[in-house]
């Protein structure tokens, strides 16, 4: 059974930075492309970065380009965002998913970020 | 960025009608392969969302066949043959023709 766990959400002050993990099992995770996307307080989803199964390609929606960072151990199957330069509107459920190009066949259950001072 | 227009937002149903959402993009979602990459998503209340629909009209495996998509290029439904209990949540469609992916806003049914 596929699984995707994320971890790493919490309360963070404008401008601070903050490290979401994703651990996957139940399938083979360095052959799959992983992605995030997030849920905003009014329920809108939005894809926030895709990476490709080696590591080796990244992608950003334009809101977060250069301020988050998606990247990957498939020694370890887990999946990271690292963000910086957090702003309010970043405030949102942050899931991980996985599923073929073009689609989304897994999602984790999520993990909270609220950005507020 | 392709958009995604839901209608309706909300959906009130009663139990055993059809029901029906229209999702409409900004551009075609034909692909250069000729698949047509448009989603559809189910999130019941306090879980994460489910994929119900992939590339326009096919179930995944284990959703009931009383769901069912359809539709071509720019103009697609998700069809509800007859509403049930658990059906209630938010329904989004997606696609992923274009990156970056975009959704549509969700439509909330609910149980008249």
């Amino acid at each position: 059974e596929v699984q995707l766990l994320e971890s790493g959400g919490g309360l963070v002050q404008p401008g601070g930075s903050l490290r979401l993990s994703c651990a996957a099992s139940g399938f083979t995770f360095s052959n799959y492309a992983m992605r995030w996307v997030r849920q905003t307080p009014g329920k809108r989803l939005e894809w926030v970065a895709a990476i490709s199964s080696s590591g080796a390609n990244a992608y950003y929606v334009d809101s977060v380009s250069g301020r988050f960072t998606v990247s990957r151990d498939n020694s370890k199957n887990t999946l990271y965002l690292q963000m910086h330069s957090l702003r309010a509107e970043d405030t949102a459920i942050y899931y991980c998913a996985k599923g073929p190009s073009g689609s989304l066949d897994h999602w984790g259950q999520g993990t909270l970020v609220t950005v507020s001072s | 960025d392709v958009v995604m227009t839901q209608s309706p937002l909300s959906l009130p149903v009663t139990l055993g009608q059809p029901a029906s959402i229209s999702c409409r993009s900004s551009q075609s979602l034909v692909y250069t392969d000729g698949d047509t990459f448009l989603d559809w998503f189910q999130q019941r209340p306090g879980q994460s969302p489910r994929r119900l629909i992939y590339k326009v009209s096919n179930r995944d495996s284990g959703v009931p066949d009383r769901f069912s998509g359809s539709g071509s290029a720019t103009d697609f439904t998700l069809k509800i043959s007859r509403v049930e209990a658990e059906d209630v949540g938010i329904y989004y469609c997606m696609q992923g023709t274009h990156w970056p992916y975009t959704f549509g806003q969700g439509t909330k049914l609910e149980i008249k």
